[in-house]
C-alpha cells in the first residue's frame, strides 16, 4: 500500500532558526496537504497543493510540491515558539478519490 | 457551527469490553473518516465513508466496525477491546475525499486506554 514518510522525525531548534521537513510518498499523489498538530490537540489544516512544482507561502511558511508529485516540503523561516507542534503531510494517491494517507510527522520543538 | 464533535474525550476499558466512539459533524460533509494516532506512527486510517450508507476499510480496520446511517453521524465500534487498541482516535470530515477542496476537519479526539 501507499507509504508516506517524513524526515526528520524530530527537530529541536532555537527561536529564530529555520526549519524544514520533507515528505516522500511511495506513489504519485493527486494533491498534498499539510497539517499542524499542537501538543495535546488535533490536526489542523494548513494548506493544499495540487499542481506539479507548485510553491505556496503563508507568512513565514513556504510549501512546495515536487515535480513528480511524490514529494513535498515545508520550510519555516525564523521559527517562533508558536511554531511548536507536529507537522504532517497527507495525500491521496492519484486516481483514488477517497483515501487520504498521512505521513509519519515531524515534531518541532522551539526554545528561546 | 460546532464543527466535528467526538464523545467521550477519555475512556478506559477492560480487555474484551465493547464500546462505541461517537462522531458527529454539522457541516453537511459527504466524507467522514476515523484515524488512530500512536506515538511515532502518525495518523492511520481505520475506516472511511464517502456518504450515507457507504463505508470502506482503511489501513487498519481489524477490530473496528462502522456504519453511516446519516450524513451527520459516523460512529466507530470496538467489538472486543484489546490493549493494542490503546490509542488516540480522531474523527474527520470533508466535502469530498481526495479531490480538490478536500480539507479535513478533525474532531478533538478520544483518548482510549484498554487494560
Amino acid at each position: 500500500g501507499q507509504q508516506v514518510m517524513q524526515i526528520p522525525q524530530y527537530q529541536h531548534v532555537q527561536e529564530g532558526e529555520d526549519f524544514t521537513t520533507y515528505c516522500n510518498s511511495s506513489t504519485t499523489l493527486s494533491n498534498i496537504q499539510w497539517y499542524k498538530q499542537r501538543p495535546g490537540g488535533h490536526p489542523v489544516f494548513l494548506i493544499q497543493l495540487v499542481k506539479s512544482g507548485e510553491v505556496k507561502k503563508q507568512k513565514r511558511l513556504t510549501f512546495q510540491f515536487g515535480e513528480a508529485k511524490k514529494n513535498s516540503s515545508l520550510h519555516i523561516t525564523a521559527t517562533q515558539t508558536t511554531d511548536v507542534g507536529t507537522y504532517f503531510c497527507a495525500g491521496p494517491p492519484t486516481g483514488t478519490a477517497s483515501k487520504l494517507t498521512f505521513g509519519t510527522g515531524t515534531r518541532l520543538q522551539v526554545t528561546l | 457551527n460546532a464543527g466535528v464533535t467526538q464523545t467521550p474525550k477519555f475512556q478506559v476499558l477492560k480487555t474484551g469490553q465493547s464500546m462505541t466512539l461517537q462522531c458527529a459533524q454539522d457541516m453537511n460533509h459527504e466524507y467522514m473518516s476515523w484515524y488512530r494516532q500512536d506515538p511515532g506512527m502518525g495518523l492511520r486510517l481505520i475506516h472511511y465513508s464517502v456518504g450515507a450508507g457507504i463505508t470502506d476499510q482503511g489501513e487498519v480496520p481489524n477490530g473496528y466496525n462502522v456504519s453511516r446511517s446519516t450524513t451527520e453521524d459516523f460512529p466507530l465500534r470496538l467489538l472486543s477491546a484489546a490493549p493494542s487498541q490503546t490509542s488516540v482516535y480522531f474523527c474527520a470530515s470533508s466535502y469530498s475525499g481526495g479531490r480538490g477542496g478536500s480539507t479535513q476537519y478533525f474532531g478533538p479526539g478520544t483518548r482510549l486506554t484498554v487494560l
